[in-house]
């Protein structure tokens, strides 16, 4: 059974890049033709689908977020990665990873990240 | 503001039937699948329901989906105590390159 962990810095400086790292047990298997996707929720917000990457490293980003998001895989690591730039307090809240086929699922339990100097 | 719309809050009682709407457009839920989710605070969504009306294994047969047009619907038959959480849906929009869009999410109280 697939399992996400997502890890990383809970705060982050206004400007600076929030860096996480999510990691895979289960595997990356290719069942379904998988892909790996960051999505983010702000306080008292709804869910916004931040990007995705696929084992091949071929990424697709939200437009919104498109100039300031680069998303990776290592799959010898078991593990994805997101990096967002030039962060502001807008960018506070929490980060999911999760797996995705024809449905976003499972999901990892949720990181929160405070912008704020 | 989600893409998705939800009714913010709904509420019954133990054993009453309770029903949360999604609202989208002919680019996610018109043309592509739905799923819902429940969200307890600090822990990973669950998949209740996918394919518009599918259960993964493990779930209840109380949670049912439904879609028509644009809209969908998740109801909740027999509401137990254990159902109060959040739940959302999703769906995959085919705008521009296409994105995951999600509902605001629908606050259950079980009174």
């Amino acid at each position: 059974q697939v399992q996400l962990q997502e890890s990383g810095p809970g705060l982050v400086r206004p400007s600076q890049t929030l860096s996480l790292i999510c990691t895979v047990s289960g595997g990356f298997t290719t069942s379904g033709n998988p892909y790996w996707n960051w999505i983010r929720q702000p306080a008292g917000k709804a869910l916004e689908w931040i990007g995705r990457v696929y084992p091949s490293g071929y990424t697709n980003y939200n437009p919104s977020l498109k100039s300031r998001v680069t998303m990776s895989i290592d799959t010898s690591k078991n593990r994805f990665s997101l990096n967002l730039t030039s962060v502001t307090a807008a960018d506070t809240g929490v980060y999911y990873c999760a797996r995705g086929t024809y449905v976003v699922d499972p999901w990892g339990p949720g990181i929160l990240v405070t912008v704020s100097s | 503001q989600s893409v998705l719309t939800q009714p913010p809050s709904a509420s019954g009682t133990p054993g009453q039937r309770v029903t949360i709407s999604c609202s989208g457009s002919s680019s996610n839920i018109g043309s592509n699948v739905v799923s819902w989710h429940q969200q307890v605070p600090g822990t990973a969504p669950k998949l209740l329901i996918f394919n518009d009306n599918q259960r993964p294994s493990g779930v209840t047969d109380r949670f049912s989906g439904s879609k028509s047009g644009t809209a969908a619907s998740l109801a909740i038959s027999g509401l137990q105590s254990e159902d109060e959480a959040e739940y959302f849906c999703a769906a995959w929009d085919d705008s521009l390159e296409g994105i995951w869009v999600f509902g605001g999410g629908t606050k259950l109280t079980v009174l």
